[in-house]
C-alpha cells in the first residue's frame, strides 16, 4: 500500500464546473496536509495547507479533512483552462520537514 | 521578500561523473529539504538540513550527501551517477521554529538533471 494515493487521471471537467480531488493517506500519525499544483515543466506550488477536520476555504479552492477515514480532499470552483496542471497531495508526521507525496492526478479544464 | 532559487536550472552529465546542486533558501528561512522528483511521479524526500546538519533522511543511498551553509543556503551532490538519477531535483525551505512547526513548505524552480 503506497503511503498516499491519488489517482492519476486525467480528469477532465468543463470550464466552470467544480474539479474534485482525491487523495488517501496510510499513516494515522499524518498531522499536516498539503495541497500542490504543478504545471508541465515546473515546480510544486502550494496552494492550500489543512491541519484540522473540516473544511478550509481560501478563494475558489476549498480543502477538505477526514482523519479517521485518512482522506483529504480539494475542490476547485469555476474551474478555468489555467487550472490544468497536476495537483500534488502531500502530507507530514510530526515535526521536521519531511512531506510524502502522492504521484498527483492530472486536471484537464476544457473549453 | 527573496524566494528559495535553485542552480543550475539544466545539467546533464554522464554515468560515473559527480554533480553538486545549489540553493538558496528564502529570506528568514533556516531549513532546506532536497526532493527528487522522476518523471510522472511525486517528489521523493532526499534529506533536510537545519543547523547545518542532516536532520532526517529519505531512502536514498550515501552517495546523495549534503551540506548547508552558516548563511542557510544549501548544496546536493551525487556520486557515480546512474541512468536513473534522472530527474528534476527540488530545494524548499521554511522556517523550523519549534520541533513541531508546521510551517509548510515552497520549493524552489528545480535542476532538471539529465544523465546519459
Amino acid at each position: 500500500q503506497k503511503e498516499v494515493e491519488q489517482n492519476s487521471g486525467p480528469l477532465s471537467v468543463p470550464e466552470g464546473a467544480i474539479a474534485s480531488l482525491n487523495c488517501t493517506y496510510s499513516d494515522r500519525g499524518s498531522q499536516s496536509f498539503f495541497w500542490y499544483r504543478q504545471y508541465s515543466g515546473k515546480s510544486p506550488e502550494l496552494i492550500m495547507s489543512i491541519y484540522s477536520n473540516g473544511d478550509k476555504e481560501d478563494g475558489r479552492f476549498t480543502a477538505q479533512l477526514n482523519k479517521a477515514s485518512q482522506y483529504v480532499s480539494l475542490l476547485i470552483r469555476d474551474s478555468q483552462p489555467s487550472d490544468s496542471a497536476t495537483y500534488l497531495c502531500a502530507v507530514k508526521k510530526g515535526g521536521g520537514n519531511k512531506l510524502t507525496f502522492g504521484t498527483g492526478t492530472q486536471l484537464k479544464v476544457e473549453l | 521578500e527573496t524566494g528559495v532559487t535553485q542552480s543550475p536550472t539544466h545539467l546533464i552529465k554522464t554515468r560515473g561523473q559527480q554533480v553538486t546542486l545549489r540553493c538558496s533558501s528564502q529570506s528568514g528561512h533556516n531549513t532546506v529539504s532536497w526532493y527528487q522528483q522522476a518523471l510522472g511521479q511525486g517528489p521523493q524526500f532526499i534529506f533536510q538540513y537545519y543547523r547545518e546538519e542532516e536532520n532526517g533522511r529519505g531512502n536514498f543511498p550515501p552517495r546523495f550527501s549534503g551540506l548547508q551553509f552558516p548563511n542557510y543556503s544549501s548544496e546536493l551532490n551525487v556520486n557515480a551517477l546512474e541512468l536513473d538519477d534522472s530527474a528534476l531535483y527540488l530545494c524548499a525551505s521554511s522556517h523550523r521554529g519549534t520541533v513541531n512547526s508546521n510551517q509548510p513548505q515552497h520549493f524552489g524552480d528545480g535542476t532538471r538533471l539529465s544523465i546519459l
